[in-house]
Formats: C-alpha cells, structure tokens, sequence
C-alpha cells in the first residue's frame, strides 16, 4: 500500500563509490522529485523528472543523476561520491508538473553516510 | 524570488499546551502553501494546506490560515500531545517544479 517506496533506506559507502538509491510510486502521477535534506534538516530539491522534461537544480553537481525506466520510477545515481554527498535523500511524486495546488507524496527518505 | 521563514526552534511544550509555529513567505505570482511534518525517522507527510488567500487549511487539530496581506500562514494547535512531536515544515509552491521550504521547527511535546 506504500504510495512512494525508497530503498535503501540506509546506504553507508565510501568516499569515492558509485551508488544508487531507487524510488518507486504506484499513485499514478506523471511527476517524480529527488530532494536532499541536510544535517540541519534544510530540504532543498534536486530534480522534478515526468516523462518530457527534466528539470535540474543547477547547483547539484553532475556526478548526480536520475534515470526514470518507466513513469513509476525515477532512480537517483551518484558517481564518485564525496564526505559532502551525506544526507537523507527523500523522493517524491506529484500528479502534474507546474500546478501550484498540486500536493507532493514523500518516500521515507534514504540516509546516505559517505566515509 | 521564493522563499518561506519559519521560526527557529526547537519548540518544547506541555501536553495540552497552545501550539503556534510561525511561517512568512516571499513569492513571484500566487503561491499554494503547505505544512508538512516529519516524525522521527520517518518521511514527510503532508498535514495541511491552503491553495488561495483565506483558505483554511485543518487536519488533526493543526490549523493555518493563508494571510496574503501578512504573507503569512502561521501553524496552530489549541491542544498538543505528546504524540505531535516532530519536525514541522512550512512550504510554498508558485507552480515551478519544486516545493520551497522552510529550514523546519521542531516541537517536543512533553507529558
């Protein structure tokens, strides 16, 4: 019944590494989001993905990546990861993109520690 | 641009006690706003939202009123629980493709 799933829900790793955390919703939407909460639970987004447009926040550095196989999922792909890239990383679903009154669905959120 | 500010916490309260968290906000064009709230290692959930000036938004006791001549959207609760003990975020969307958030309070309610 889970609306958005994340695994893993801990993922430790070392300095260096490629990973990848996956995100799947089963509410239908068009719209899947990638945001990153850091130590002091500020929330910030990374990327909103549907199936004709990705939008990237351009000061996320592009060793990060979102791969979407199909509308219900958008994975997140990080190459060569760095002390810095540790943080929860929470995925999200939206109906639409670009609607204001559009209500976003969290996953559980991947804490991502990087060693 | 775009931005939401919620005071700083971290809130401590008595079991019963009034709750208000307060939230202002900055925004280009006509912005819906949002209260979500994360329990402890958990995700976030969506409490309550207002998508025009002078909705209401209520869900479980928590209310906010969508002030566009304050710019503000100021959470309430008339009696806490233990159980409300989490972190709140304030948020705006103006139909861009992202939420803004608020830096989040924390409330610690205690018995």
């Amino acid at each position: 019944d889970t609306a958005v799933s994340q695994t893993p829900k801990y993922l430790v790793t070392q300095m260096g590494n490629d990973k990848s955390i996956k995100c799947e919703q089963n509410l239908g939407h068009d719209t899947m989001y990638w945001y990153k909460q850091d130590s002091k639970k500020f929330l910030k987004i990374m990327f909103s993905y549907n199936n004709k447009e990705l939008i990237i926040n351009e000061t996320v550095p592009n060793r990060f990546s979102p791969k979407s196989p199909d509308k219900a999922h958008l994975n997140l792909h990080i190459n060569s990861l760095e002390l810095g890239d540790s943080a929860v990383y929470f995925c999200a679903s939206s109906q639409v993109l670009g609607a204001s009154t559009d209500t976003q669905y969290f996953g559980p959120g991947t804490r991502l520690t990087v060693l | 641009g775009n931005s939401v500010t919620q005071m700083e916490g971290p809130v401590t309260l008595s079991e019963e006690a009034f709750l208000t968290i307060n939230c202002t906000y900055t925004a280009t064009g006509y912005p819906s706003l949002f209260w979500y709230v994360q329990y402890p290692g958990e995700g976030l959930q969506l409490l309550l939202k207002a998508t025009k000036a002078d909705d209401k938004g209520s869900n479980k006791g928590f209310e906010a009123t969508y002030r566009k001549e304050t710019t503000s959207f100021h959470l309430e609760k008339g009696s806490v629980q233990v159980s409300d003990s989490a972190v709140y975020f304030c948020a705006l969307n103006v139909g861009a493709n992202n939420l803004f958030f608020g830096t989040g309070t924390r409330l610690t309610v205690i018995p």
